[in-house]
C-alpha cells in the first residue's frame, strides 16, 4: 500500500515568505508527527496529532510555525515569514495507534531552503 | 535531550555482523526501545523494537540487558546498503502525546 507522502519534496523560499508543507499519512493512521532535521543532525520533534487533535506542540520553535490536521488525515505545516534558520528537512511520520508499541512510518521529507 | 547515548560512528566489513550499542540508563519500566535507521536523503525507517525480551525480525536482532539500561542492535550479515545512521530511541510519554527524541545516532559505514 501507499506510504507516507509529502509535498513538495523541495521548496526554495525567500526570507520573509510564507510556506506550506503537506503530509499525507498512511490511511487509517491515528497519530501524525512532524519533525525538523537540520543538516547532519537527528530529527527533532515539532508537534504531534492524534486524529485532528494537536496534543503536543511543544517542539514548535516559534509562533511562526503552525500545524493543522483538520479532518484527522492530511496535515499541513505552515511557516510564516521564513528565516534562514528555518532551512532544514521537514519530516512527517504517522503511526497506527497513539500508544506503544507502534512504529512510526516516515515520509521522504520536504527540503526547505530559505535564501 | 535524548534519553539514549550512542557512539557517533562505527565501521563494519561487508558480510560480518554489525553490533550497534545503545545506553539508556534512565529508561522507565514501561518505555520501549526502538531502533530506526536513516539512509542518506531518505526518511527514517523502522527496524525493530523491544521492551524486555530479545527480539528478532527479518532485518535485525535486538538484545536488551536484563536491567534494561542498555541494548545492542545486531545486523547479522551487513551489506553495503546497510550504511546509514542508526537511531536508538526510548519513547517519552509527555503531555498526552508521544514525543519521540532521536538524538544524533550512530553513523555505520559498511565497507567492502
Amino acid at each position: 500500500g501507499a506510504g507516507v507522502s509529502q509535498s513538495p519534496r523541495y521548496k526554495v523560499a525567500k526570507r520573509g515568505q510564507d510556506v506550506a508543507l503537506r503530509c499525507d499519512p498512511i490511511s487509517g493512521h491515528v497519530s501524525l508527527f512532524w519533525y525538523q532535521q537540520a543538516l547532519g543532525q537527528g530529527p527533532e520533534f515539532l508537534t504531534y496529532f492524534q486524529n485532528e487533535a494537536q496534543l503536543d506542540k511543544s517542539g514548535l520553535p516559534s509562533d511562526r510555525f503552525f500545524a493543522e490536521r483538520p479532518e484527522g488525515s492530511v496535515s499541513t505545516l505552515k511557516i510564516q515569514r521564513t528565516q534562514q534558520e528555518d532551512s532544514a528537512v521537514y519530516l512527517c511520520a504517522s503511526s497506527l495507534a497513539p500508544y506503544d508499541p507502534y512504529e512510526q512510518y516516515f515520509g521522504p521529507g520536504t527540503r526547505l531552503t530559505v535564501t | 535531550d535524548a534519553k539514549t547515548t550512542q557512539p557517533p560512528s562505527m565501521d563494519c566489513a561487508e558480510g560480518r555482523a554489525a553490533n550497534l550499542p545503545c545506553n539508556h540508563s534512565t529508561i522507565s519500566g514501561n518505555e520501549y526501545v526502538y531502533w530506526y535507521r536513516q539512509i542518506h536523503s531518505q526518511g527514517p525507517q523502522y527496524i525493530i523494537h523491544g521492551l524486555k525480551n530479545n527480539e528478532t525480525n527479518e532485518m535485525a536482532s535486538l538484545i536488551i540487558t536484563e536491567d534494561r539500561k542498555s541494548s545492542t542492535l545486531i545486523l547479522p550479515h551487513a551489506t553495503l546498503r546497510d550504511t546509514a545512521v542508526y537511531y536508538c530511541i526510548v519513547r517519552v510519554d509527555d503531555t498526552g502525546g508521544f514525543k519521540t527524541i532521536f538524538g544524533a545516532g550512530t553513523r555505520l559505514f559498511v565497507k567492502a
